[in-house]
Order: structure tokens, then sequence, then C-alpha cells
């Protein structure tokens, strides 16, 4: 199985930061790896998909980077409902593993 | 609009059985991959398997060792995770998600999600 480690676990932040929040595999995925956001009690949204293609929908503030095992999410200047967890999950082989989520707060 | 409706809220007993269900609308049910994805309370998301429901291809999660059945039935755009024997362990959020036919299969929409409580 692939392993994927976010890092991360937890962010404190304000509105109007740059945040970067990283999700590395245990072998290389190529780009086959996607962000999700999740808030509380709700079902994940796609955020990224194959490592730097927005979702239709999503601020362009959003984006990602990364090849082979190393990942990054990248928010460019944060607003409040960016506030929530987020989860990376590679698409290169099954079992899809999500990393363990990245919590981020307001500071 | 895609959507995909779960079915309600479910509270059984160890050992009872369980069938939970996904209704797709909106795209051609059969061209999309259904995922199954586990959240246990306060934890991180769980890959638990899919299926393609043009062909009924299967991938399950090694680590469920055959604990749930995935299927889905054509005719009426659905999508099943059942199990045979229940345990408290299998109490979570239990969400059906859409797998697109490109690169990364990416999840691009999601259930709203079926609480499972199994308590004694």
């Amino acid at each position: 199985d692939i392993q994927m480690t976010q890092s991360p676990a937890s962010l404190s932040a304000s509105v109007g930061d740059r945040v970067t929040i990283t999700c590395r595999a245990s072998q290389s995925i190529n780009s086959y790896l996607n962000w999700y956001q999740q808030k509380p009690g709700k079902a994940p949204i796609l955020l990224i998909y194959a490592g730097s293609n927005l979702q239709s929908g999503v601020p362009s503030r959003f984006s990602g980077s990364g090849s082979g095992t190393d990942f990054t999410l990248t928010i460019s200047s944060l607003q409040p409902e960016d506030f929530a967890t987020y989860y990376c999950q590679q698409g290169y082989h099954t079992p899809y593993r999500f990393g363990q989520g990245t919590k981020l707060e307001i500071k | 609009e895609v959507q995909l409706v779960q079915s309600g809220a479910e509270v059984k007993k160890p050992g009872e059985s369980l069938k939970i269900s996904c209704e797709g609308s909106g795209y051609i049910f059969s061209n999309y991959w259904i995922a199954w994805v586990r959240q246990m309370p306060g934890k991180d998301l769980e890959w638990l398997g899919m299926i393609y429901p043009g062909d009924s291809s299967l991938r399950y999660s090694p680590s469920l060792q055959g604990q749930v059945t995935i299927s889905a039935d054509k005719s009426t755009n659905t999508a099943y995770l059942r199990w045979s024997n229940l345990e408290a362990s299998d109490t979570a959020i239990y969400y059906c998600a859409r797998g697109v036919l490109v690169p990364a299969t990416p999840f691009d929409y999601w259930g709203q999600g079926t609480l499972v409580t199994v308590s004694s």
C-alpha cells in the first residue's frame, strides 16, 4: 500500500495569510494526487486533481504542485471560509489512501 | 445537476446486517466509479473500495478483508454498501463519491453521508 503523510497536522493562520500544506507519498505516484477540503459535518469537496488541476468552481487562490512523492497545496490569501480540514489522496494505485488531514484554524 | 443521495441514518446492534444506498442522478451512472469512504468519529477519511457500474468492476481496500460488500444496480442508478455482521467498530459516517475516469480518479461529487451507529 502507498502511505500518505501530511504536514503539519494543524496550522493556525490569519485572514490574508499565504498557507502551504505538504503531502508526501511513500513511493512515486507521478502526479496522481488530489486535494479535498472538509468542513465539520459536511462531505469533502474536491479542490485540486492530478497534482495541479483546479476543479471547476474552486477559487483561484487554491493551487497545487508537485510530482513523484512530494506535493503542496497553497492558499494564496486565506479567506474566512477557508478554515477547514484539508486532505490529500493518492489516485495512483488502489487502495486510494488519504492523508491524515491538516486542520487549518484561525489565529 | 449531478447529485448523489444516500439513505438515512441507521442504528444497529452488533451481529446484525445492514445495507446502505447511494442513488446517482444528473449524469450517466454507468460511466463513473462510485467509491465508498468511511470517517470514524473525529477521524480522517478512509477509502473502502469502489465499483464501476458499467461492468461491475470492483476494487476493495485489503484492510477490509471481506467485512463489507459493494454492489450497484444500473437499472436504478444506485450503489450499495452491505455488512453481514456489524461490529461496534463499524460506527462511522459513510460517504459515497463519484470517481472520474481521468488520471488520479478524483472524487468530484459526494453524497451527504450516512451515519451508522452500532451499539448493544
